[in-house]
């Protein structure tokens, strides 16, 4: 089956700098997803991602927070800037691979704490 | 808007004491639903997709159901290493990404 290789796993990070998350897919896909997962809450979808052109971002979140790259149809990069305690989450990167008989595919997810 | 609800948001057994988690959804025109797997710290794990009412698939001790306006994951004699957060998603009318609910906490005592 298809990998999402997710880095880092986890980091520690100081109020005010930023953290970039790269998503690497074993697979040319057309859109990748990036969610956030709030301690001992779902997933909330953050935006879409396709190679080529801007990322679509879902209400609540803005690019100036959140800036997407996806250079390639395999790999795209989520960055959280100026980051606040609140932004203390799991981020998760996701595709579409092999149709949907075989559901989304999920990275490991970054862990990220902000101090 | 698409909503998922799930029940219970924990569910306690013993080893072998079967049970079902529910999932419960409002969409518009479903296009499929999934169910995935999560284990503490990491991405959630792919379990099944059904796509229209009446259907059901298998896998190891786990059997999911689909009608019109719910899913059942069901649990036949379930082990410890079956413990695990579950999530059940939607993929609805002509979005791209899918709805989550809130996720089913299953710890299973040996």
């Amino acid at each position: 089956s298809a990998v999402i290789s997710q880095k880092p796993s986890r980091d520690i990070c100081q109020r005010g700098t930023s953290l970039t998350i790269q998503c690497q897919v074993d697979s040319q896909v057309t859109m990748m997803f990036w969610y956030r997962q709030q301690p001992g809450q779902s997933l909330t979808l953050i935006a879409t991602a396709n190679q080529g052109s801007e990322a679509t971002y879902e209400s609540g979140f803005v690019i100036d927070k959140f800036p997407i790259s996806r250079p390639n149809l395999t790999f795209s990069t989520l960055t959280v800037s100026n980051m606040s305690p609140e932004d203390s989450s799991i981020y998760l990167c996701s595709a579409q691979i092999g149709g949907t008989n075989y559901g989304y595919t999920f990275g490991s997810g970054t862990r990220l704490t902000v101090v | 808007e698409d909503q998922v609800t799930q029940s219970p948001e924990a569910l306690r057994l013993q080893e072998g004491e079967s049970s079902s988690l529910n999932c419960s959804y409002t969409v518009s025109g479903l296009r499929g639903l999934f169910w995935y797997r999560q284990d503490p710290g990491k991405g959630p794990e792919f379990l099944f997709t059904l796509y229209s009412a009446g259907e059901e698939k298998e896998k190891e001790r786990l059997k999911a159901t689909l009608t019109k306006k719910e899913s059942f994951l069901h649990i036949t004699a379930p082990k410890p290493e079956d413990s695990a957060t579950y999530l059940c998603a939607v993929l609805s009318g002509s979005a791209r990404q899918l709805t989550f609910g809130s996720g089913t906490q299953l710890t299973v005592l040996p």
